[in-house]
């Protein structure tokens, strides 16, 4: 059972190039997520799909955008990296979108992306 | 603005005693409350949660307790053992509109000495 699976690992960018983050999930749940972790910053949402064919801005959405693709796949283009975006990405998804029906978030185990 | 704080960044504590973790938030929208635990390399995975409705909710080894007054959460943890050293993340939501999205804590670090 593989949950929710991240690729790629690692990556390293240049300023300006773009890359596209891939995540996909095998549990059937309808929300998924993505936040990015900075030192002291705890997580931070970026985007989230509440369900399949919805999308909506996080708390900083800026310099990415996402599709969701399908129910299983959710994925965070950057369109022209800044060393700014340096950081872990993870991916999450629940069943419901609301985190008080009991429906807690399940997390992939992360991009580290540097941008240099 | 910060949220929800965790002001202590790390937390030592010997196998078999209590971990008590802090958490404090500012927004009274809060209304859900979960703890993660985070090993390195991997993402975080759900421990325990809590309602507003409730001032505490146990899990095992793990209790969670709210004072809605201070906004104050605290994970407790006992007995501690070395396998429970691992990052700890508390989390809020407001419900409403806010679906799924979750504000983090900064993270205290566990360490259970044997």
């Amino acid at each position: 059972n593989a949950g929710v699976t991240q690729t790629p690992k690692f990556q390293v960018l240049k300023t300006g190039q773009s890359m596209t983050l891939q995540c996909a999930q095998d549990m059937n749940h309808n929300s998924m997520y993505w936040y990015r972790q900075d030192p002291g910053m705890g997580l931070r949402l970026i985007y989230y799909s509440a369900s399949e064919g919805t999308t909506d801005k996080g708390e900083v959405p800026n310099g990415y955008n996402v599709s969701r693709l399908n129910k299983r796949e959710f994925s965070l283009r950057l369109e022209s990296a800044a060393p700014s975006q340096t950081s872990v990405y993870f991916c999450a998804s629940s069943e419901h979108p609301q985190a008080r029906l009991g429906s807690p978030l399940h997390f992939g185990n992360g991009t580290r992306l540097t941008v240099t | 603005d910060q949220q929800v704080k965790q002001n202590s960044p790390s937390l030592s504590v010997q196998e078999g005693r209590i971990s008590i973790l802090n958490c404090d938030y500012t927004n009274s929208m809060f209304d859900y409350f979960l703890w993660y635990k985070k090993y390195p390399a991997e993402g975080p995975t759900f421990l325990i949660s809590i309602s507003s409705i409730k001032d505490k909710n146990e899990d095992g080894r793990f209790t969670v307790f709210l004072n809605k007054s201070a906004k104050h959460l605290s994970l407790h943890i006992v007995p501690s053992q070395p396998g429970d050293s691992a990052v700890y993340f508390c989390a809020a939501n407001a419900g409403g509109t806010s679906y799924g999205k979750l504000t983090f804590g900064q993270g205290t670090i566990l360490t259970v000495h044997p």
